[in-house]
């Protein structure tokens, strides 16, 4: 089974100010993991993905992400927060090893990301 | 825009109607996937497409019924919902179904069941 926690539902930051949001990760064999954004009445939109290779990912937006094995995470982050930012975040990921035959990708709760002019 | 369209973009519909939702992607992918959007709950992946054929059912009831006519369009039937079925439903598609591919979401159809 795999599954991802973003262990908070709301993050608050100034805007100019470095962001994180967190994403912490399980799964049985090798992860693949990814980044959407959501804003209000849209789908949702691709940021970034860690697939293999270095562990730091850069994405739209001037988002990045850093993935850490031996903490299984994989946090988000910018660093100057603009008010556009503000949005609803979620992590996503899915076993690599489990080839063909299985389709899950698995989603966490999502965070809010509120930037403070 | 990220490719994806949806249609209707809001849905009003009693529990003894008949309904249909539509997606269609302009990026030449050859997988597509319905999820739902509860509040406050993770996304719920229910129907996964592969080249026009289902490879993924993830429990749904049968009041919910996919089709896929090709590659480019996706529906979702719907008939005797329950006012739980009140959600975000969102279309999105990928390169290919699994794998690292990342996938590409539409704007939603915003369903209410009275």
């Amino acid at each position: 089974a795999q599954s991802v926690a973003q262990p908070e539902d709301q993050v608050n930051v100034a805007e100019g100010n470095p962001l994180t949001v967190k994403c912490t990760y399980s799964v049985s064999g090798n992860p693949y993991l990814f980044w959407y954004v959501q804003y209000p009445n849209r789908g949702l939109q691709f940021l970034l993905k860690y697939i293999t290779g270095d562990n730091l990912v850069k994405g739209s937006y001037g988002f990045e992400a850093e993935f850490n094995k031996s903490q299984t995470s994989f946090h988000l982050k910018k660093p100057s927060a603009l008010v556009s930012d503000s949005a609803l975040y979620f992590c996503a990921v899915r076993d690599g090893d489990s080839g063909a035959g299985s389709y899950q990708l698995t989603f966490g709760k999502g965070t809010k990301l509120s930037v403070i002019p | 825009e990220t490719g994806v369209t949806q249609t209707p973009r809001h849905l009003v519909m009693g529990m003894t109607n008949k309904k249909s939702l539509k997606c269609e992607q302009h990026l030449g992918h050859n997988a597509m996937y319905w999820y739902k959007q509860s509040a406050k709950k993770p996304l719920e992946l229910m129907f996964v497409y592969s080249l026009e054929e289902r490879v993924e059912n993830n429990s749904v009831p049968s009041r919910f019924s996919p089709e896929c006519p090709n590659s480019s369009h996706l529906f979702l039937h719907l008939h005797t919902l329950q006012p739980e079925d009140s959600a975000l439903y969102l279309c999105a598609s990928s390169q290919d179904a699994g794998t690292s591919y990342e996938q590409y979401f539409g704007p939603g159809t915003r369903l209410t069941v009275t």
